[in-house]
């Protein structure tokens, strides 16, 4: 079963990171370009970042260009997102995304976690 | 970056009508745009991919249509499950953007 489960979310004061994780299984992992993409409260969705399979290229929302980076581990089936200077405006659900093919652009988002919640409040 | 308007926003509706749903890209994209579902408290769900093309188990009376810069959903005939909201998305390129969402309601 492909299944994406996402951790590392949680409640932090504005200006400080959090480290988002994503571990998949039941597929190739480094055949697939990954994605993050969020949903704030009783909001719509907003993609944050893409990877494509090899990590040679990488997108960001004009939000967050400076502030997150994304990163995976084919050796370990794993996608992450570091936050840096966490606003208010970031609070939201953060889904892990697979992506239809390994290049991230011209396909679709597949497979969606469940998602990890980060709330930034002081 | 490619900004996506989805219209309506929100269209009451009932079981049986045919629901069309209009979404613009701020520029060229070809043919690459996907459509969305999502139900209450459920993950979305990638119903048609490449502007027209249906994904493997999502019923035939979804149907995507248009190029370039404007595309549309159609539901030929509401069944009670599809109350949900819906999105587009571009793929043509980074960032890839969403638009903000339209909610099929009951009428």
């Amino acid at each position: 079963e492909v299944q994406l489960v996402e951790s590392g979310g949680g409640l932090v004061q504005p200006g400080r990171s959090l480290r988002l994780s994503c571990a998949a299984s039941g597929f190739t992992f480094d055949d697939y370009a990954m994605h993050w993409v969020r949903q704030g409260p009783q909001k719509g969705l907003e993609w944050v970042s893409g990877i494509n399979w090899n990590s040679n290229s990488i997108g960001y929302a004009d939000s967050v260009k400076g502030r997150f980076t994304i990163s995976r581990d084919n050796a370990k089936n794993s996608l992450d997102l570091q936050m840096n200077s966490l606003r208010s405006e970031d609070t939201a659900l953060y889904y892990c995304v697979k992506g239809s093919n390994s290049w991230g652009k011209n396909g679709f988002f597949d497979v969606w976690g469940r998602g990890t919640l980060v709330t930034v409040s002081s | 970056d490619i900004q996506m308007t989805q219209s309506p926003s929100s269209v009451p509706a009932s079981v049986g009508d045919r629901v069309t749903i209009t979404c613009r890209a701020s520029q060229h994209i070809s043919s690459w745009l996907v459509w969305y579902q999502q139900k209450s408290g459920q993950v979305p769900k990638v119903l048609i991919h490449a502007a027209t093309d249906l994904q493997s188990g999502v019923p035939s009376r979804f149907s995507g249509s248009g190029s370039g810069t404007d595309f549309t959903l159609t539901i030929s005939s509401l069944q009670p499950e599809d109350f949900a909201t819906y999105y587009c998305q571009q793929a043509y390129t980074f960032p890839q953007t969403f638009g903000q969402g339209t909610k099929v309601e009951v009428k």
